[in-house]
């Protein structure tokens, strides 16, 4: 089993809707939890934390569920410019972020 | 306040030349780390480098590959005899302080190496 999964996508999203997906881990000892976004051929770039208690940054939502062992992020009110590859990240001990393979989003008109 | 600098930024090699990437952190940050990123494929540990220090090398493949962060000068990652499978984008990326977190780290817009 990877140790952070997520579906491959592609999502395809209407501009102004809303899209949700999850991403599992397999190391019940991480302890830190984050949301990367890569454009294609770009660097990846941090989008948010992800705390325990859920967190909102505007038009995306976060949440942790450590019992399951998975977060999930939400963005709503698509728009085009959300078109991206969303990496979810995983920090366990040892100094060492783990990356699952991305979730592809395109928005369409 | 420059970010992380890497060079090159794209690199052909024909099968068996040696590849180096270079990785400049940013100022003041003593922490490196290098990802492989294959076509279609997530960001992949290779190892986490201090000045003159191998930390942790977990993700390296055990041949041809090599790294370093000497006292002076930017971190090198040296794929010697490359191979095809090798082609990748190689992200560098650094970290002010020993406690790294996934929003205190900093990558670099990467090196993409192609082998023809």
């Amino acid at each position: 089993r990877k140790e952070v999964e997520q579906d491959p996508g592609p999502f395809n999203v209407p501009e102004g809707a809303t899209v949700a997906f999850n991403c599992t881990y397999s190391n019940s000892a991480s302890q830190s939890f984050f949301w990367y976004r890569q454009d294609c051929r770009k660097e990846p770039k941090l989008l948010m934390s992800v705390y325990s208690s859920g967190n909102e940054d505007g038009r995306f939502t976060a949440q942790l569920n450590r019992a399951s062992q998975y977060i999930s992020l939400l963005i709503r009110d698509s728009k085009l410019s959300d078109s991206a590859t969303y990496l979810c990240v995983v920090e366990a001990a040892g100094n060492k972020l783990t990356f699952g393979g991305g979730t592809r989003v395109l928005v369409k008109p | 306040n420059a970010g992380v600098m890497q060079n090159p930024r794209h690199l052909v090699r024909r099968r068996g030349q040696e590849a180096r990437l270079r990785c400049s952190p940013m100022k003041g940050h003593s922490h490196v780390y290098w990802y492989r990123q294959l076509p279609e494929e997530g960001l992949k540990f290779m190892v986490y480098l201090q000045k003159e220090n191998i930390i942790d090398e977990s993700g390296m493949p055990k041949e041809r590959f090599s790294a370093e962060f000497p006292k002076e000068g930017p971190s090198i990652l040296r794929i010697q005899q490359v191979v095809r499978g090798d082609s990748a984008a190689y992200f560098c990326a650094s970290s002010p302080s020993l406690v790294l977190s996934g929003n205190t780290i900093y990558f670099g817009e990467g090196s993409w190496l192609t082998v023809v």
